[in-house]
């Protein structure tokens, strides 16, 4: 199974600052023949489901605000939140699906206000 | 837009089987060549992937519960299910019904969730 941890378990950002949030797999999730990379971040406010932010490490869904980028490869992914908004207090999973069918998340980030 | 609802008892007896079903509005079950999911939350916890079903019947389950679960699907109803048997307080989470997206392979529509208990 492949194996997700993310660092650091929370963080407090003031408004309008940056938020860092990174996410490291037990294996690489880099498929050599497409040269993607199979892992996705979710967003979860309080008392709501998860939503899909992010696929293939760097491509927003649909609807998301531009203040949310993903970067990295292999590895060793982050996401990025350029300037912190009160509406983005949550919790911020990583999940990859290079090994489907066995889909694995990250423990996930808990983004606060500082 | 696709709407994905659970429903189902929300507290089980130890050693019973836990049984959820997941009606799907706006979109059929059979087209678009998605996917149907659970998912699982312990309380304060992380998320869990349980298993899917695509609406031919054909399914995929998490090695770690595969002796354990049974999902469904009935197209007629619009409608996926979970059977989870000889449950212990540890199957206790808000169990999330979700639509896997072909190509992307991303969880994209859930639904809110039902939380489960285990209990006597």
């Amino acid at each position: 199974d492949i194996v997700m941890t993310q660092s650091p378990d929370s963080l407090a950002v003031s408004l309008g600052e940056r938020a860092t949030i990174n996410c490291k797999s037990s294996q690489s999730v880099l498929y050599s023949s497409n040269n993607k990379n199979y892992l996705a971040w979710y967003q979860q406010k309080p008392g709501q489901p998860p939503k899909l932010l992010i696929y293939w490490a760097s491509t927003r869904e649909s609807g998301v605000p531009d203040r949310f980028s993903g970067s990295g490869s292999g590895t060793d992914f982050t996401l990025t939140i350029s300037s912190l908004q009160a509406e983005d207090v949550a919790v911020y999973y990583c999940q990859q699906y290079y090994s489907t069918p066995g889909f694995t998340f990250g423990p996930g980030t808990k983004v606060d206000i500082k | 837009q696709v709407q994905l609802q659970e429903s189902g008892p929300g507290l089980v007896k130890p050693s019973q089987t836990l049984s959820l079903t997941c009606t799907v509005s706006g979109g059929s079950i059979s087209s678009g060549g998605y996917y149907w999911s659970w998912i699982r939350q312990h309380p304060g916890k992380g998320l869990e992937w349980i298993g899917y079903i695509y609406y031919s019947g054909s399914t995929y389950y998490n090695p770690s519960l595969k002796s354990r679960v049974t999902i469904s699907v009935d197209t007629s109803k619009n409608q996926f299910s979970l059977k989870l048997s000889s449950v212990t307080a540890a199957d206790t989470a808000v169990y999330y019904c979700a639509s896997l997206r072909p190509g992307t392979v991303t969880f994209d529509y859930w639904g809110q969730g039902t939380l489960v208990t285990v209990s006597s």
